[in-house]
């Protein structure tokens, strides 16, 4: 299947800090990626929703000043978590789709805020 | 609001016998449902899908069955292995454009030796 990285894998960052993780479609592009948040030994849940080239559409209940989506291209899909406080401590998990084909997930990246 | 939902959260089976993990899900619209697994640490790893046009799916000691009348999805795994346990998901989305994946809440699954 389609490879989808994310970067880093773990971060820990001091509180009222901001923290950016990347998420790249490696070998096909991405016309949609979808950012998933998963507290541990919960589903995941989604975050928003992003196509390249325009703004990310937000689930309700997300805070889209706190978590700054960017789509630049389409491999790239990046998540900025803005002022970062311990209840932000989670993982991050992207997938990208290509088209109607079916969603890949990334890796994951375990955000620790301290 | 809309909710994909699992009956057990943990199945403990014995290596070699059949698992079935179940799943409900209550938005009608849904046409295409995925599960997935994901072991610990890492992000979900995609088994097997299908769509609302069909009822049943096989692929490689996985079978997926879909009950529309009942809104239930089943995860068969055959000849469970070590290898298996981790916490598994179903997903339910439509294949158009937003293809927005809800996800249940999950099965652990463990495999005891």
């Amino acid at each position: 299947g389609a490879v989808v990285s994310q970067h880093p894998s773990w971060v820990i960052c001091k509180s009222g800090t901001s923290v950016k993780i990347e998420c790249r479609s490696l070998d096909f592009q991405a016309t949609t990626m979808f950012w998933y948040r998963q507290f541990p030994k919960q589903s995941l849940m989604l975050m928003a929703t992003s196509n390249e080239g325009s703004k990310a559409t937000y689930e309700q209940g997300v805070e889209k000043d706190k978590f700054l989506i960017n789509h630049a291209s389409l491999t790239l899909s990046t998540l900025t978590v803005t002022s970062a406080h311990p209840e932000d401590s989670s993982f991050y998990i992207c997938s990208a789709r290509a088209g109607h084909t079916e969603a890949f997930f990334g890796q994951g990246t375990r955000l620790t805020v301290v | 609001g809309e909710s994909v939902g699992l009956h057990l959260p943990t199945l403990s089976v014995q290596e070699g016998d059949n698992s079935i993990i179940n799943c409900a899900y209550s938005n009608s619209a849904s046409d295409y449902f995925i599960w997935y697994k994901q072991e610990s640490g890492k992000g979900p790893q995609f088994i097997i899908d299908i769509r609302s046009n069909m009822d049943k799916r096989q692929g490689q000691r996985v079978t997926v069955l879909l009950n529309k009348t009942v809104k239930h999805l089943s995860l068969q795994i055959a000849a469970t292995q070590p290898g298996d346990s981790a916490v598994y998901f179903c997903a339910e989305g439509g294949m158009d454009s937003s293809y927005k994946l809800i996800f249940g809440s999950g099965t652990r699954l463990l495999v005891r030796p």
